[in-house]
């Protein structure tokens, strides 16, 4: 069965970076596409970013945009989120979704805890 | 802000039927049919319950549906269970090949 798990996150203080891996498996990795969701500490779901199936094309929130950068690995089954200039309001669960058609999520990981404190 | 507008929480007693709207503009759920809903209990990642407005994912009761009339989409939930009370959100696909996600409703089950 599907099978996403995220890993990476941890305890980091402003303007640093860290980067989130999200494993793959139970499924053929290279004909779907991926989004990054985030939800902090009490609050709704947040978007974040998302790469297409080929890699062809990725879109990033304006909040992420030019700190954060999805990418992916197909020989490892692997995506990845890089994330620069860590900002106190970038804490939050971050969960890895596998598309299923123009932006539904049909598979989630566990989620991976991201936080920013000085 | 959220970008989708949904009411923060609804109640219903079980066996009951609910509506959650969520309204967005014409660059987002007026855009596409790429409107997805998920639920949410405490702790738990989304699980997807709706998605391309009307579609159900294998192993989702058909209890739960969407539909969308312009710039508004709605998720209806009939014959309320009590494992239903949990978090709801909308999504949609946007004309910039963006994702926006409404705020979250609460759903009790009294």
């Amino acid at each position: 069965q599907v099978h996403l798990v995220e890993s990476g996150g941890g305890v980091v203080q402003p303007g640093r970076s860290l980067r989130l891996s999200c494993a793959a498996s139970g499924f053929t990795f290279n004909t779907h596409g991926f989004h990054w969701v985030r939800q902090a500490p009490h609050k709704g779901l947040e978007w974040v970013a998302l790469i297409w199936h080929d890699g062809s094309k990725t879109n990033y929130a304006d909040s992420v945009k030019g700190r954060f950068t999805i990418s992916r690995d197909d020989s490892r089954n692997t995506l990845y989120l890089q994330m620069n200039s860590l900002r106190v309001e970038d804490t939050a669960v971050y969960y890895c979704g596998r598309d299923l058609s123009y932006g539904a999520g049909s598979d989630w990981g566990q989620g991976t805890l991201v936080t920013v404190s000085p | 802000q959220p970008a989708l507008i949904q009411p923060a929480s609804v109640s219903g007693s079980p066996g009951q039927s609910i509506t959650i709207s969520c309204t967005g503009t014409s660059s987002d759920v007026g855009y596409y049919n790429y409107v997805s809903w998920y639920q949410q209990h405490p702790d738990k990642a989304p699980k997807l319950i709706i998605y391309d407005v009307y579609n159900r994912p294998s192993g989702v009761s058909n209890r739960f549906s969407g539909s969308k009339s312009g710039n508004t989409a709605s998720l209806a939930i009939s014959g309320l269970q009590t494992e239903d009370e949990a978090d709801y959100y909308c999504s949609s696909f946007t004309s910039t090949t963006t994702l926006v996600f409404g705020g979250g409703t609460k759903l009790t089950v009294l």
